[in-house]
């Protein structure tokens, strides 16, 4: 769905690096999500905002970080990245009284 | 919280057969299951999903189950093609106010 992007599409960094991936929806829809996707592993929760003034912890939001800049921007941020946080990370919005999550192209991160 | 078991991991049939993925899970008040479908590259996207208040529904040739006293649910591809190659991920979530959990995913291989 291309109202909802992420960038950088691909990127290879080094252990002890700041990253941040960021996520834009013209969708208008209030709710936004950050899911980290492993093989064999599905998709995991890192963090979630139901609002501009939202932020909630998912699953497995440790050594990870969030800014929700406007209702159309959520950015993640991995503050000192390391090995095992090379996977591909997905962005998904969706509107407020509705199910449905719409999800971004993915962001594969490799850190070396 | 909830858990969301989903099997088989792998899936391999013959063009024209039938494929069936079954979830299983964990927290009664969940009440809406969603099937995403994710092509090789690309995104996740919502194919199909089921309230408890309906124990079927169709669309052309998918169609999902759902047994609440049981707490399983299941996704039917019927007459497969090659284009059904993918991985599908099944959800389960309390609603709209709550965040699906994931099952781990089932990859489907459709062999022409």
């Amino acid at each position: 769905d291309a109202d909802v992007t992420q960038t950088p599409r691909n990127r290879i960094t080094k252990t002890g690096k700041r990253i941040m991936l960021e996520c834009s929806q013209t969708k208008g829809h209030d709710r936004m999500y950050w899911y980290r996707q492993d093989p064999g592993l599905g998709l995991r929760l890192i963090y979630y905002s139901f609002d501009v003034k939202d932020i909630n912890k998912g699953e497995i939001s440790d050594g990870y970080s969030v800014s929700r800049q406007a209702q159309a921007k959520f950015s993640l941020s991995l503050e000192s990245a390391i090995p095992n946080q090379t996977a591909l990370y997905f962005c998904a919005t969706s509107d407020h009284g509705a199910d449905t999550q719409y999800f971004g192209p993915g962001t594969r991160l490799t850190v070396l | 919280g909830e858990n969301v078991e989903q099997h088989p991991s792998t899936l391999s049939v013959q063009e024209g057969d039938s494929a069936v993925i079954k979830c299983t899970y964990s927290d009664s008040a969940s009440n809406y299951f969603p099937w995403y479908k994710q092509e090789l590259g690309k995104r996740p996207q919502l194919i199909i999903d089921i309230r408890s208040n309906v124990g079927e529904k169709k669309d052309q040739r998918i169609a999902v189950t759902l047994n609440k006293t049981a707490k399983h649910f299941s996704l039917h591809i019927t007459e497969t093609q090659p284009e059904d190659s993918a991985v599908y991920f099944c959800a389960a979530s309390p609603g709209r106010s709550y965040i699906p959990t994931f099952g781990r995913g089932t990859s489907l291989i459709v062999h022409p």
